[in-house]
């Protein structure tokens, strides 16, 4: 089984819905982040988190929330999605930097891929 | 701010051929640095992670090196296949920071 998974893995919405994006790893690290990915621009951060208690707005949090509902379960949601949110939205996961030379290895979910219409 | 750079864009070979792939960044305080691999419309792959005090890192085929005081990383590709096909990306680790991605140099092997 994977050890980080996303669902859906497709998703085509109107504008102006709300949309929620899961993701759950079996890897047993406390971090996890989402990013987006966009043809020409790269992976970009939008939001992290340390722990269940600790979460961050990354690069690109305008629009979009989180929720850490446990340390394998981590959502972004979008409040009222717009057309230029689609893309390719990816969970991650790394350990907090106790994994000698793999420290801060980053683990990726296969994605999702978001149509807003 | 760090930025990550990946030259070329893309690179289309015959089956066979060594091959090199250059990641560049700005600014040489970082922690790690971690080369993936992406199929068309798919996740990240984890190649390969090296850590600052690390020179260079070997999976199989791959290897990469590290200079942190020149900013520079490479990825070399032995004896490359069909099957490496792909989009090869860097990701740069700032001292404190979360991981800076380059745009990545998508990879045509030709049979």
């Amino acid at each position: 089984d994977a050890d980080v998974t996303q669902t859906p893995r497709n998703r085509i919405t109107k504008t102006g819905k709300r949309i929620m994006l899961e993701c759950s790893q079996t890897k047993g690290h406390d971090r996890m982040y989402w990013y987006r990915q966009d043809p020409g621009l790269g992976l970009r951060l939008i939001y992290y988190s340390f722990d269940v208690k600790d979460i961050n707005k990354g690069e690109i949090s305008d629009g979009y929330s989180v929720s850490r509902q446990a340390q394998a379960k981590f959502s972004l949601s979008l409040e009222s999605a717009i057309p230029n949110q689609t893309a390719l939205y990816f969970c991650a996961t790394s350990d907090d930097g106790t994994g000698g030379f793999r420290a801060y290895e980053q683990f990726f979910g296969p994605g999702t891929r978001l149509t807003v219409l | 701010k760090q930025e990550v750079t990946q030259i070329p864009a893309a690179l289309s070979v015959p089956e066979g051929e060594n091959l090199v792939l250059n990641c560049s960044f700005t600014d040489s305080a970082i922690y790690n640095l971690q080369w993936f691999r992406q199929d068309p419309g798919k996740g990240l792959t984890s190649l390969l992670l090296i850590q600052s005090s690390q020179r260079e890192q070997t999976s199989g085929r791959l290897n990469a090196s590290l200079d942190k005081s020149s900013g520079r990383s490479t990825l070399y590709i032995a004896a490359s296949q069909p099957g490496d096909s792909a989009t090869y990306l860097c990701a740069v680790r700032p001292e404190g920071q979360n991981f800076v991605f380059g745009p990545g140099t998508r990879l045509s092997v030709l049979p």
